[in-house]
Formats: C-alpha cells, sequence, structure tokens
C-alpha cells in the first residue's frame, strides 16, 4: 500500500519521551521526514533522512526507521511541543510525495 | 534564508478556477523544485504536485491530475497554481514549499504563508 498511516492522537506527560509512529510500504525504501504543525501555522520540517535535523530544531527530537515503520521520538517532552505531527516518504519511482494522516500530540 | 510569499485569499464559486501565486527570495530559484500541499479545515496534508525548478516539468497527483496545472517564471522567481473546475471539498490552505535537497535527502525546508480558497455558491 502506498498509504501512510500513524495514530490519530498521542499524550505524554511533561519532560517524558514520546514516540509516534507512520507505518508504510514506502518506508522501507525512502527514510521518512517529519513536519510539526501549530494551530494556524505552516508545518515546519523537524527531522529529515535517517536521523538529521534543520537547523534550529533542539536535540531531543530524534527519527530512527525498521523495516516498513518511521519513528519520531521526542526526550524530554516541552509544552511547546503539543502540535500536529506528520511523517512523509517519497515513492521511489514516481517521486510522488504522500502525507501522514497526523499525530495530534497532547502534552499533559 | 529563502521565503516564499504567496498570494492572498480567494473565494470562488463552484466550477471556477484560481491561480495561485508563490514568489521566492532568498536563493537562486532555478536551483530547488516547488511542491504544493494543501490542507482542508480541520484535515491533514495532501500533496498536489511539483514543478521544476527551470525546465517545467510537472507531476501531479493522481486525483488532481485533470484540473491542476503548475508553472513557474524563472525571470520574477515566482511558481503559479491553477486549479480548475473547483468544488466545495477544495475549500483549503494551499502552500508552496520549497522542494529542498542534499546528501542527506530530501525535505521541504520552506513553506509559503498559506492561500485560503474558499468554493461556496
Amino acid at each position: 500500500s502506498s498509504e501512510l498511516t500513524q495514530d490519530p492522537a498521542v499524550s505524554v506527560a511533561l519532560g517524558q519521551t514520546v514516540r509516534i509512529t507512520c507505518q508504510g510500504d514506502s518506508l522501507r525504501d525512502y527514510n521518512a521526514s517529519w513536519y510539526r504543525q501549530k494551530p494556524g501555522q505552516a508545518p515546519v520540517a523537524v527531522i529529515y533522512g535517517r536521523n538529521y535535523r534543520p537547523s534550529g530544531i533542539p536535540d531531543r527530537f530524534s527519527g530512527s526507521t525498521s523495516g516498513d515503520t518511521a519513528s519520531l521520538t521526542i526526550t524530554g517532552t516541552q509544552a511547546e511541543d503539543e502540535a500536529d505531527y506528520y511523517c512523509y516518504s517519497r515513492d521511489s519511482t514516481t517521486n510522488h510525495v504522500r502525507f501522514g494522516g497526523g499525530t495530534k500530540l497532547t502534552v499533559l | 534564508q529563502a521565503q516564499l510569499v504567496q498570494s492572498g485569499a480567494e473565494v470562488k464559486k463552484p466550477g471556477a478556477s484560481v491561480k495561485v501565486s508563490c514568489q521566492a527570495s532568498g536563493y537562486t530559484f532555478t536551483n530547488f523544485d516547488i511542491d504544493w500541499v494543501r490542507q482542508a479545515p480541520g484535515q491533514g496534508l495532501e500533496w498536489m504536485g511539483r514543478v521544476h525548478r527551470f525546465n517545467g516539468v510537472t507531476t501531479y497527483t493522481h486525483d488532481l491530475q485533470d484540473r491542476v496545472t503548475m508553472t513557474t517564471d524563472p525571470s520574477t522567481s515566482t511558481a503559479y497554481m491553477e486549479l480548475r473546475s473547483l468544488r466545495s471539498d477544495d475549500t483549503a490552505v494551499y502552500y508552496c514549499v520549497r522542494d529542498y535537497y542534499d546528501k542527506r535527502g530530501y525535505y521541504y525546508d520552506s513553506w509559503g504563508q498559506g492561500t485560503l480558497v474558499t468554493v461556496s455558491s
């Protein structure tokens, strides 16, 4: 399947570690990127490639992939991390982009 | 610092067309492709397609390929997205994004501010 599946909602206690996952066949061939979107704002990339953070993204964000599942891990979650998170992949043949359905992260 | 600035909000009737512009600055426009992504109210991100940075070759998502046209004008560092035969479910915020690539991979490193297109009779 070309779909990317994410859990609709995840919660985490302030200061704890949370993992957000994304499952799809295309992830076997392509390293996922992850985007954070706060209400009323454009998304911002937090992880790309195998596990790289764009400039300005804190090192509490990390990424990994195992088989068909990519994970975004936030270590020591802060209140400002509360947002929607989307995974992103590209089809290795067509170069088309696919987004996951998004995960709403709530920080308790 | 790359920046993408989009045209303003639009209200259209069903069946009409809309054309959204995206002016780039702060980098060499012909070094990176431009993608378009939309987001319906309360919904997730949907990739619409891509226009090549200098030769204008396009690739569109299957669902929209009959109604969308993406172009660029390198002389003004501007990209355009036209969507025809608008329907109510085309109501969304439309984003242009820079398709950044380095040896570590692709990602969208710059986003326009978004253009709200409302389709209503």
